[in-house]
């Protein structure tokens, strides 16, 4: 079975640019999870998506989105880059609506000049 | 407020001897706790977890061990080995699963032939 794929791996861009990041999740699994790392941060939850809805969101501006789409696969969005927003960006998948055990991809390394 | 903390931010450990990585969490609903192991340029993956129902999981050569009283969790490696090189997160989740999983900072375990 194949694992979590994230496109693009390496992704450079420049402030107030946006940006769209994709999620092919796990086979047969329903529920995906967006996290953003940063050095010394460790990962911050961004939001999680069941069955094309949005379950959970982490304490990020309105800046960052995401949806699901009905064969699971996902996307999140960034508007109006800052430099800030410089970070890997992982993306989880999991069976069910259980966050109980999470597969990730590799992440998309985002970096905002 | 950092509801799941690592403490220490990085451990050397000699091949063949045990390594104890530790996270303290704040939050008394938190009831599904998880070990992530992380390689560089690769997602973290999942190691090892424990219901708040037990004290103790074991798989392997990796144990652990959680005190609720203390709100404490502990992750035991032995023997440590060179691969078990990386950065372990700890995570925790509320309602069995059923709430985003929070991260700790994690810690960089380096282990030493």
């Amino acid at each position: 079975k194949a694992g979590v794929t994230q496109t693009p791996r390496y992704l450079i861009k420049t402030r107030g640019q946006q940006v769209t990041l994709s999620c092919s999740p796990i086979s047969g699994h329903r529920s995906v999870s967006w996290y953003q790392q940063t050095p010394g941060q460790g990962l911050q939850f961004l939001f999680e998506y069941f069955s094309e809805t949005q379950r959970n969101k982490g304490n990020f501006p309105g800046r960052f989105s995401g949806r699901q789409f009905s064969n699971s696969r996902s996307e999140m969005n960034v508007s109006t880059l800052e430099l800030g927003d410089s970070a890997l960006y992982l993306c989880a998948s999991s069976q069910d609506a259980s966050n109980e055990k999470l597969f990730f991809g590799s992440g998309t390394q985002l970096s905002v000049l | 407020d950092q509801q799941v903390k690592q403490n220490s931010p990085s451990l050397s450990v000699q091949e063949g001897r045990i390594s104890i990585l530790n996270c303290d969490y704040t939050n008394s609903m938190f009831d599904y706790f998880l070990w992530y192991k992380k390689y560089p340029a690769e997602g973290p993956t999942f190691l090892i977890s424990i219901s708040s129902i037990k004290d103790k999981n074991e798989d392997g050569r990796f144990t652990v061990f959680l005190n609720k009283s203390a709100k404490h969790l502990s992750l035991h490696i032995v023997p440590s080995q060179p691969g078990d090189s990386a950065v372990y997160f700890c995570a925790a989740s509320a309602g069995s699963g059923n709430t985003p999983l929070v991260f700790g900072k994690g810690t960089r375990l380096s282990v030493i032939a």
